[in-house]
């Protein structure tokens, strides 16, 4: 059982250009939640998705931000018009269940030029 | 809203010392978890404390849940240089929130 995986696991975009960082949950997982890391900083919240439906969005910026976990494929962090404050690392966790453990991806790790 | 505190932010220590880390937090759960994070790299589970009173071990560290008190702990014991990282606790209510971390580094 393969962990959480998530591509790319670098990404270089310039500033107003648009990133999308994917999540690939366990298998079994139906439960998604993603983090933003900045530098020399802890996991900071960004919103909990169950397949198609956001949960808790509190976490997420009000513009530019959006995330999304199809029926099927993995789950889509997207963000539009990059800046540089964007710059930061990004988890995915998942877990089977409201409440149960969950597991964290390697990170895809964002640098706005 | 919920806050996970820990404390201290920063701690530099000699191998062989014992030393706690603490973690406080402002919710009814009872489920706390520690994590390890090595610079650039993901967060390693380091142990799942799921009831009052809950005490995991492994190696050197070892972790505690009081959910009366709102507070978990992380005890090293005989710290070694390996152990340098940066430590997390997250409390789980829906959603995993993370205090600041610890940033441990220990000096041979």
């Amino acid at each position: 059982n393969a962990g959480v995986m998530q591509n790319p696991r670098h990404l270089v975009r310039r500033r107003g250009q648009e990133a999308r960082l994917r999540c690939s949950p366990m298998k079994g997982h139906s439960h998604v939640y993603w983090y933003r890391q900045l530098p020399e900083e802890g996991l900071k919240f960004m919103v909990y998705l169950q397949k198609e439906n956001i949960i808790d969005e509190s976490g997420m910026p009000k513009e530019r931000f959006s995330a999304e976990f199809p029926k099927e494929g993995p789950s889509i962090l997207r963000i539009q018009q990059v800046v540089r404050g964007d710059s930061a690392a990004y988890f995915c966790a998942s877990s089977p269940n409201r409440g149960s453990e969950a597991f964290f991806g390697q990170g895809t790790r964002l640098t706005v030029v | 809203e919920l806050k996970v505190e820990q404390n201290p932010l920063f701690l530099s220590m000699q191998e062989g010392k014992n030393y706690t880390i603490y973690c406080n937090y402002s919710t009814t759960s009872d489920r706390l978890y520690w994590y390890r994070q090595d610079p650039g790299k993901s967060l390693e589970s380091l142990f799942v404390l799921l009831s009052n009173g809950a005490v995991k071990q492994e190696g050197r560290l070892m972790a505690s849940l009081d959910t009366k008190a709102r507070l978990s702990t992380l005890h090293i014991t005989a710290a070694v240089h390996d152990l340098s990282a940066t430590y997390f606790c997250a409390v789980d209510e829906d959603k995993i929130i993370f205090g600041k971390g610890t940033r441990l580094h220990i000096l041979p």
